[in-house]
């Protein structure tokens, strides 16, 4: 099946630094991706959409200044947390939909990274 | 407002008996509906979906119901087995008519099987 990779897995960093975290889309080329962040027992919650080569587009009270999202090939994707605090602490998982899929919707998600913010 | 509505946040099944996960959605827009599974700190991955042209669909153990007069469907899973035990997403999205990109969420319900 499709793979989808997030590095790294999980990160500690201190409150005003700047966090990258990667997805590739390994055995596939993806037309777009995909940004969730999920709190604890909460559901995810999209954050914003990449297409290759072109701005995200972000989806309502996320702040696309913090959040900076690159597509720059149509297998990686990054989002970078910048200067962040301890309320970004959070589990960002990214999703890849394929070039060539089977339906419109179809994506396939990458394992997560914890991100905690001292 | 929650689009997509997972009510039951955990449910207890035991080993070998029918695991009933429910759903239900606002969106009326919705066409196309799809099952999560979700181990701790990994990844959501793609269970089962169904069209809204459809009122069933079959795959091995898990079969997932469409009701959409009453905008609800359910994941049903028999036997129910230990590896099941996961939290589950119930997703939804609008493939045709108004095309849209995302895939709404559920909260998830965390299914335990007990031996």
């Amino acid at each position: 099946g499709a793979v989808v990779s997030q590095h790294p897995s999980w990160v500690i960093c201190k409150s005003g630094t700047s966090v990258k975290i990667e997805c590739r889309s390994l055995d596939f080329q993806a037309t777009t991706m995909f940004w969730y962040r999920q709190f604890p027992k909460q559901s995810l919650m999209l954050m914003a959409t990449s297409n290759e080569g072109s701005k995200a587009t972000y989806e309502q009270g996320v702040e696309k200044d913090k959040f900076l999202i690159n597509h720059a090939s149509l297998t990686l994707s990054t989002l970078t947390v910048t200067s962040a605090h301890p309320e970004d602490s959070s589990f960002y998982i990214c999703s890849a939909r394929p070039l060539l899929r089977v339906t419109y919707n179809e994506q396939f998600f990458g394992p997560g990274t914890r991100l905690t913010v001292l | 407002d929650q689009q997509v509505k997972q009510n039951s946040p955990s449910l207890s099944v035991q080993e070998g008996r029918i695991s009933i996960l429910n759903c239900d959605y606002t969106n009326s827009m919705f066409d196309y509906f799809l099952w999560y599974k979700k181990y701790p700190a990994e990844g959501p991955t793609f269970l089962i979906s169904i069209s809204s042209i459809k009122d069933k669909n079959e795959d091995g153990r898990f079969t997932v119901f469409l009701n959409k007069s009453a905008k609800h469907l359910s994941l049903h899973i028999v036997p129910s087995q230990p590896g099941d035990s996961a939290v589950y997403f119930c997703a939804a999205s609008a493939e045709l008519g108004n095309r849209d990109d995302k895939i709404i969420f559920g909260k998830g319900t965390r299914l335990h099987i007990l031996p």
